[in-house]
């Protein structure tokens, strides 16, 4: 079945620096969407790419799909202590389902 | 609007012991899930229903049953509680693609 791997599995960044976080697929998405969880909260939805190619930008965040659709990134630039978290992407099963990865989880020393 | 509410926030149970988690949304959402959460293996889905009256089994159904009670209520029972359920279980609900996740409870079984 399809399976979604993300790396790295934790990212440590200094204060104003860049970072990204990738997000393989076994298989061709129709879709992908990128999830995030503030240290003890719940996942919060951040975007949905799905176009091949497609570059989107919220302030700081740079999310971008593969053309194979296969593949998908997220660029983070100057990286602030809000930016903490743990970062999920997802992958469609069906109509309903996600496949969500295990997530980069994102810690910033000031 | 309280979005996605869940009962309790935390629980001690002993193993072989039962307990139902609770679990609202107010967006008028057809579909509603139930994910747990552990360490370095993302949001795994337990339980999802794709609209009022019906259920299915996600990746990990095993232990675990659920009703759609009506359209804002979804609960998860876990009829003979065991070590290996201790987890954040995250319920969620969506209406086009987004899903909008609920606080969590935070069992532990010993």
């Amino acid at each position: 079945g399809q399976q979604v791997m993300q790396i790295p599995q934790y990212q440590h960044v200094q204060e104003g620096e860049d970072f990204t976080t990738y997000c393989n697929s076994s298989t061709t998405l129709s879709n992908i969407q990128w999830y995030k969880q503030r240290p003890g909260g719940h996942p919060v939805f951040l975007i949905q790419l799905v176009k091949s190619g497609e570059v989107k930008k919220q302030k700081r965040l740079t999310f971008q799909f593969g053309e194979a659709k296969k593949n998908s990134s997220l660029h983070i630039t100057a990286t602030q202590t809000t930016d903490v978290g743990t970062y999920f992407c997802a992958g469609p099963l069906n109509d309903y389902k996600l496949s969500f990865g295990a997530g980069t989880t994102v810690t910033v020393r000031a | 609007n309280a979005g996605v509410t869940q009962t309790p926030k935390f629980q001690v149970l002993k193993t072989g012991q039962s307990m139902t988690l609770q679990c609202a949304q107010d967006m008028n959402h057809n579909s509603m899930y139930w994910y747990r959460q552990d360490p370095g293996m993302g949001l795994r889905l337990i339980y999802y229903s794709a609209s009022e009256g019906t259920t299915d089994k996600g990746e990990v159904p095993n232990g675990y049953n659920v009703s759609r009670l009506n359209k804002r209520e979804f609960s998860l029972r876990l009829e003979s509680a065991a070590p290996s359920q201790t987890s954040v279980y995250f319920c969620a609900s969506k209406q086009v693609y987004e899903q909008y996740f609920g606080p969590g409870t935070r069992l532990t079984v010993t």
